[in-house]
């Protein structure tokens, strides 16, 4: 079993749509979530860091964490064709140099 | 403009020879990664940097080498004992205290001639 499971997708919507998209964990220890979106043949892009459990909001962005069940989630919402891309979920048990686990990603195409 | 240079975009390799991916950031960050990305994979770490003169292997060193002689630059060396180096590469940063978030850059894609 894979430390962080994460759905491949492709993952289609419609323009304006709220997309969810989310990842589950086998590792207790796991304290900072990250979420990255990677353009085809780009390297990721930070969108969102949360420590603990909680909801975080920035823009169109939503990151839930549920440490309890072990379980992330990305909300976009109104999302939008240029959204289309891959999501990475990452995450680490921090405190000092801690290796950060990644997702394989899931696959977004918003379609107009 | 700060961030992190990869280059080149595209790499190509012959049997038996050695290449070298150059990664240069201008973040003053003290952390440096290489990970591989391959299809239906995550991201899997090579070598890790925390400081100048100093490197650990990652998860997948073998076939791998790597220099970090200024805190700006952390080139990684494809060798000829790396077997199946098809693969995008990225080199990523990350700042002291804040190991959790790693800022990318745009990759080299490796191919095998």
């Amino acid at each position: 079993q894979k430390e962080v499971e994460q759905d491949p997708g492709p993952l289609s919507v419609p323009e304006g749509a709220i997309v969810s998209l989310n990842c589950t964990y086998s590792n207790s220890a796991f304290q900072y979530f990250m979420w990255y979106r990677q353009y085809s043949r780009k390297g990721p892009e930070l969108l969102m860091y949360t420590y603990s459990s909680g909801n975080k909001e920035d823009g169109r962005f939503t990151a839930q964490v549920d440490k309890s069940s072990k379980y992330i989630s990305l909300f976009i919402r109104d999302s939008q064709p240029s959204d289309s891309a891959t999501y990475l979920c990452a995450m680490s048990a921090g405190g000092g140099y801690q290796k950060v686990t990644f997702g394989t990603g899931t696959k977004l195409q918003v379609i107009p | 403009d700060g961030g992190i240079t990869q280059s080149p975009k595209y790499l190509f390799r012959k049997e038996g020879q050695n290449v070298t991916l150059s990664c240069e950031q201008n973040l003053n960050h003290d952390a440096m990664y290489w990970y591989r990305q391959d299809p239906g994979q995550g991201l899997r770490l090579i070598y890790y940097s925390q400081i100048v003169n100093d490197f650990q292997k990652g998860d997948i060193a073998e076939g791998y080498s790597v220099s970090r002689e200024k805190k700006e630059s952390f080139p990684l060396t494809v060798t000829s004992a790396q077997k199946n180096p098809t693969a995008f590469y990225l080199c990523a940063s990350s700042a002291p205290g804040q190991r959790e978030t790693q800022y990318f850059g745009p990759g080299t894609r490796l191919l095998v001639l």
